[in-house]
């Protein structure tokens, strides 16, 4: 099984609804992050938690909202999908003090008609 | 903030070497990370520079310059396997620790 798992894998889903992107980690890490990836784009951070109290905004955070329920699982929510919001979602855990090393998910596509 | 750019797509042929270039702009981190994605895939970690210099793992070395804000990833007996994206990213040391990537790499290796 998968350190770090992402669900669902693959989402279609309308303009207006409500989504959520869920991931566990079995790491034990503290720290826990949501990017979206666009093409040309690279990575965009979108929200990061390093515990279950601590919740951050990354760059792009307008339109979406998270919940740390543990410190293994972390959620993503998009309240009112829009169209642009179509990407590939990563979560990503990290306790590398040094290093900063991230452990991906193997993401989620989501499609916003 | 931070920000960090890097050329859109590399070609280079199996066997030679290749270098890929990140240079950045930010306000303070601690060093420079380098991360690959093969299409479809999830990103993995390739190989972290905290100092100044040249950090070498197997056939992939890393380099850093925080004086010119630039670093590269160099792959040496390039395979065709490597082809995939490169990311360089950093870690915030503004008290957070977030990391933020670069635009990305796509390189291709052909026979």
């Amino acid at each position: 099984d998968a350190d770090v798992t992402q669900t669902p894998r693959n989402r279609i889903t309308k303009t207006g609804k409500r989504i959520m992107l869920e991931c566990s980690q079995t790491k034990g890490h503290d720290r826990m992050y949501w990017y979206r990836q666009d093409p040309g784009l690279g990575l965009r951070l979108i929200y990061y938690s390093f515990d279950v109290k601590d919740i951050n905004k990354g760059e792009i955070s307008d339109g979406y909202s998270v919940s740390r329920q543990a410190q293994a699982k972390f959620s993503l929510s998009l309240e009112s999908a829009i169209p642009n919001q179509t990407a590939l979602y990563f979560c990503a855990t990290s306790d590398d003090v040094i290093t900063g090393e991230l452990f991906f998910g193997e993401g989620s596509r989501l499609t916003v008609l | 903030g931070q920000s960090l750019e890097q050329p859109s797509e590399v070609t280079a042929v199996e066997g030679a070497i290749v270098q890929i270039n990140c240079t950045y702009q930010t306000s303070g981190f601690y060093g420079l990370s380098w991360y690959q994605q093969h299409d479809g895939g999830a990103p993995t970690f390739l190989s972290y520079n905290a100092l100044d210099g040249l950090e070498e793992t197997g056939r992939f070395s890393s380099f850093l310059s925080r004086s010119d804000s630039y670093g590269y990833l160099l792959l040496q007996e390039l395979q065709m396997k490597d082809s995939a994206s490169y990311f360089c990213a950093v870690e915030d040391s503004g008290g957070y620790q977030k990391v933020t990537f670069g635009t990305g790499t796509k390189l291709q290796v052909i026979p």
